[in-house]
């Protein structure tokens, strides 16, 4: 149940922008996104409940499409702030995430 | 809110011996969450309590691991007779009980066994 995460790693300039995706092999409940800095605790960024729904947090922004089970987070104009891991957590129940291995993100001056 | 605590942050133990780590939810928080992290890998699921009752453990999980959460505050995970390949980060996450409420997580346990 565990979802896939591609690529596993990025690297970007400032500015530049990036998208990483997350597809299940099941169908989804919700799509939840944090992000995890090294040697800290994962942070929420947004959650994706319905079919086609997108959602922003700053520069950062995600959609949800329910049909292919699939989500994709994207950066924009990206910020030294946003290195670090992202990972997608896929619930197929109201309760329950399993999450993706990760992406890292490296954001170079 | 003061964020989700745990206790201890670091903890190096010998094969074989008992360890049991503490978690603290935000105080409003029903939902309570264990998972476990290796270097490279995204949180893998290990139990999950609504209140004091415990509602999913993962089937991946051992007889050697039980979780408890007296009175639906604070929960504890325990491992007994520690392998190697128990070493890992132990993560809790607490969250309201709406299915749309993202998890709060702790700083984690780091667990090492020699």
């Amino acid at each position: 149940q565990q979802p896939v995460q591609s690529p596993q790693a990025v690297i970007l300039r400032e500015g530049e922008d990036a998208v990483i995706n997350c597809s299940s092999s099941k169908a989804l409940y919700s799509v939840h996104w944090y992000r995890q800095k090294h040697g800290e605790a994962p942070v929420f960024l947004m959650i994706l409940l319905k079919g086609g729904e997108q959602k922003g947090h700053e520069k950062i922004s995600a959609s949800f499409n329910e049909k292919k089970q699939q989500s994709s987070l994207y950066l924009t104009a990206s910020q030294l702030s946003y290195s670090g891991t992202y990972f997608c957590g896929t619930g197929h129940n109201d309760y329950k995430l399993s999450f993706g291995a990760g992406t890292t993100v490296t954001v170079r001056a | 809110d003061t964020g989700v605590s745990q206790d201890p942050r670091h903890k190096i133990t010998k094969r074989g011996q008992n360890v049991t780590f503490r978690c603290d939810p935000i105080s409003e928080h029903n939902r309570l969450y264990w998972y476990r992290q290796t270097l490279g890998q995204g949180p893998e699921f290990l139990t999950y309590f609504q209140n004091e009752a415990q509602l999913e453990k993962s089937r991946l999980l051992s007889d050697r691991f039980s979780a408890e959460r007296p009175k639906g505050s604070f929960s504890t995970l325990e491992i007994q007779r520690t392998e190697q390949g128990d070493s890992a980060m132990y993560l809790c996450a607490s969250s309201l009980t709406t299915g749309d409420s993202p998890l709060h997580f702790g700083n984690g346990t780091r667990l090492t066994v020699t």
